[in-house]
């Protein structure tokens, strides 16, 4: 069975700053997707970024970027130019590659971020 | 990217009864996958609905406590049955990113929030 842990229960940060929220996880597979979501207080399941586990090159969108270490099973998540508009929970998530299908998603427990004036 | 619509958005049930949420997708999606999120914690599957077949539970789910409908490619329901104060959570419902296309992405409705008085 996958897991997916989130060290960092709450994180805060200012405005315009860099921070970076820390997961890991844990499998046996080889061919896997991993995803950061984002859950404002409105409650919605946004996707921020997601990282084929096939590819070595880093994801990125705009001021989200990861850092993917297949070998350490280690997946971080770094905002630059934090925005208030950033606040919210952070969830870190694992889905094996299924030919042609989707997959459940396993998620980690979510770090509160908060972005200060 | 899918467009899902949830309902109700939120209610207020009376323990004993039961509540029907609905899940209507703008695009035919294979695989639709309900989670549930208990307050202050992570999201955890309640099952997956594939079309035309038996929704497959997760250990610790079933189907007399949560049946599940998938009558069409574009629609689910999950009825939260007998309800007692430990169902109140926010229930969401997850698609793929279609039908025949490897279901990289997850999409999530708005989510349901249940209290159960």
């Amino acid at each position: 069975a996958q897991t997916v842990t989130q060290s960092q229960p709450e994180m805060s940060v200012q405005e315009a700053e860099t921070v970076t929220l820390s997961c890991t996880y844990d499998t046996s597979e080889n061919n896997y997707y991993l995803f950061w979501y984002k859950q404002p207080p409105s409650r919605q399941m946004i996707l921020v970024i997601r990282q084929e586990a096939y590819k070595q090159q880093n994801a990125t969108e705009n001021r989200f970027s990861v850092n993917f270490q297949k070998a350490a099973k280690s997946f971080s998540l770094k905002i630059s130019d934090s925005q208030l508009g950033d606040t919210a929970m952070y969830f870190c998530a694992f889905m094996k590659h299924v030919q042609g299908g989707s997959e459940k998603l396993v998620f980690g427990k979510g770090t509160k971020l908060t972005v200060n004036p | 990217s899918a467009v899902i619509s949830q309902k109700p958005s939120r209610d207020i049930c009376q323990r004993g009864t039961s509540l029907t949420i609905q899940c209507q997708v703008d695009s035919q999606v294979t695989m639709m996958f309900w989670y549930r999120q208990q307050p202050g914690q992570s999201l955890t599957l309640i099952a997956t609905a594939n079309q035309g077949s038996e929704a497959t539970y997760e250990s610790g789910f079933v189907i007399d406590k949560f049946p599940i409908s998938r009558p069409n490619l574009t629609f689910s329901t999950l009825t939260v049955s007998n309800m007692s104060p430990e169902d109140s959570s926010i229930y969401l419902c997850s698609v793929g990113a279609g039908q025949g296309i490897a279901g990289e992405k997850l999409f999530f409705g708005s989510g349901t929030q249940l209290s159960v008085l």
